[in-house]
């Protein structure tokens, strides 16, 4: 079946540092690729998404790339801010005709001054 | 648009107890979902429903567990007999078609004690 791996948190850095979050999936045909946010006290919220191979999602100076030869969709952002802080999910779609979740368990930023 | 609204926030209950809990999804939406999230994973999908009918339920959802979405607006997910294992944080998610980005309510989280 589909499914998601993301690497393990907390990631801890400072503010202004380079953010990587890594996410590999796998699926049959060609599933949606989600990243989605959960700020704490807050409801999930959708930060990105590519729908094919070597579309680039991006939103808030946050980006990630589909990449079917790697099945991969690592989350980047050049310069984390305080306000970052938040729980981040990868999430996949498969072609199944409406839009349910698969999601990876989870990466916890955090984002000190 | 208050985006989706679910009641209650909290919920203590006694094992063997029933429960039942609200989702309001936003206007218009006629796809609605149900997921779980145990502490330290991802949400797992529980069920969808498209207007009133019931279009999936996962192998998560035990016999134990019935959902209903009356007209197709609100949608209710009763527990019967609950158990340790299910508390957890139950999230409702609500779209306007095929494609479309998921939305979701902050979440009622359960706790069986």
């Amino acid at each position: 079946g589909n499914s998601v791996t993301q690497m393990e948190g907390p990631v801890t850095l400072s503010e202004e540092a380079f953010l990587t979050i890594n996410c590999t999936y796998t699926a049959t045909g060609y599933p949606s690729l989600f990243w989605y946010v959960q700020y704490p006290g807050e409801g999930l919220q959708l930060l990105l998404k590519a729908t094919k191979a070597d579309d680039k999602g991006s939103n808030k100076g946050f980006e990630a790339t589909y990449r079917k030869e790697t099945t991969s969709f690592h989350l980047e952002k050049g310069s984390v801010q305080v306000s970052d802080s938040a729980v981040y999910f990868c999430a996949l779609s498969g072609y199944t005709g409406f839009q349910k979740l698969v999601f990876g368990t989870g990466t916890r930023l955090l984002v000190s001054p | 648009d208050t985006g989706v609204s679910q009641d209650p926030r909290h919920k203590i209950t006694k094992r063997g107890q029933n429960v039942t809990f609200r989702c309001d999804p936003i206007s218009e939406h006629n796809r609605l979902y149900w997921y779980r999230q145990t502490l330290g994973q991802g949400p797992e999908f529980l069920t969808y429903f498209q207007n009133e009918a019931q279009l999936e339920k996962s192998r998560l959802l035990s016999d134990r567990f019935s959902a209903e979405r009356p007209k197709g607006s609100f949608s209710t997910l009763e527990i019967q007999r609950t158990e340790q294992g299910d508390s957890a944080m139950y999230l409702c998610a609500s779209s306007s078609g095929r494609g479309t980005e998921a939305f979701f309510g902050q979440g009622t989280r359960l706790t069986v004690v």
